[in-house]
């Protein structure tokens, strides 16, 4: 069966930065592209941007440029956010999730990593 | 922030239908996707394309969408059916792409 499977949670002091990986399994992982969602505590969700597992491109939310990394390492099945300058409001819960094109919908999503940025 | 408008909640005794909205412009012109989240875990598709259902949902979770108003439809609900339930779809014409609704609590009576 499909499953995306995350790392574990992470306590950041504000300014650094983070990096979250998300393993695929049961599927051909350059087939579908990989998303990353995060949701701040009692918050909605928020889409943060893609990476094509096949060709490496991105398309990131304007809100996070500059701020965010999207990778993959194919030979492992494993995608990887990376946020930098991390804020409090940065504290959120960060799901992966795939999607058979760039417009479709979100059918897999990876169990969450909660982020905590404090000091 | 470019977001669906839903209401924050819908309360419905068991065995009664839910109605959850997601509005705006035109959305009858966008494809809506639905994605239930229990407390404490993933959010889960249930609608996509409008209306169809991925395997494993319930013939109960139905799905429409016209003019400017998609609407998630639950019979005979069920005290497993609380949850926070989103909507979401893909514009070309927004930054953020693959946009959100509000969010929903659907709370069972």
């Amino acid at each position: 069966q499909v499953l995306l499977v995350q790392s574990g949670a992470e306590v950041k002091k504000p300014g650094a930065s983070v990096r979250l990986s998300c393993k695929a399994s049961g599927y051909i992982v350059t087939d579908y592209h990989l998303h990353w969602v995060r949701q701040a505590p009692g918050q909605g969700l928020e889409w943060m941007g893609w990476i094509s597992p096949k060709s490496g491109d991105t398309k990131f939310a304007q809100k996070f440029q500059g701020r965010v990394t999207m990778t993959r390492d194919t030979s492992i099945s494993t995608g990887y956010v990376e946020l930098s300058g991390l804020r409090s409001d940065d504290t959120a819960v960060y799901y992966c999730a795939r999607s058979a094109g760039i417009e479709d919908f979100l059918d897999h999503w990876g169990q969450g990593t909660l982020v905590i940025v404090s000091s | 922030s470019y977001v669906l408008t839903q209401p924050p909640s819908v309360s419905v005794a068991p065995g009664e239908t839910a109605r959850i909205t997601c509005g705006d412009n035109n959305i009858g012109g966008k494809i809506v996707h639905w994605y239930q989240q229990r407390p404490g875990q993933a959010p889960i598709l249930v609608i996509y394309y409008d209306g169809d259902r991925p395997s494993g949902i319930p013939e109960r979770f139905s799905g429409s969408n016209s003019g400017n108003t998609a609407t998630l439809t639950i019979s005979r609900v069920e005290a497993g059916d609380e949850a926070d339930y989103y909507c979401q779809v893909w514009d070309s014409s927004s930054d953020l792409r693959y946009v959100f609704g509000t969010g929903t609590k659907v709370s069972v009576l």
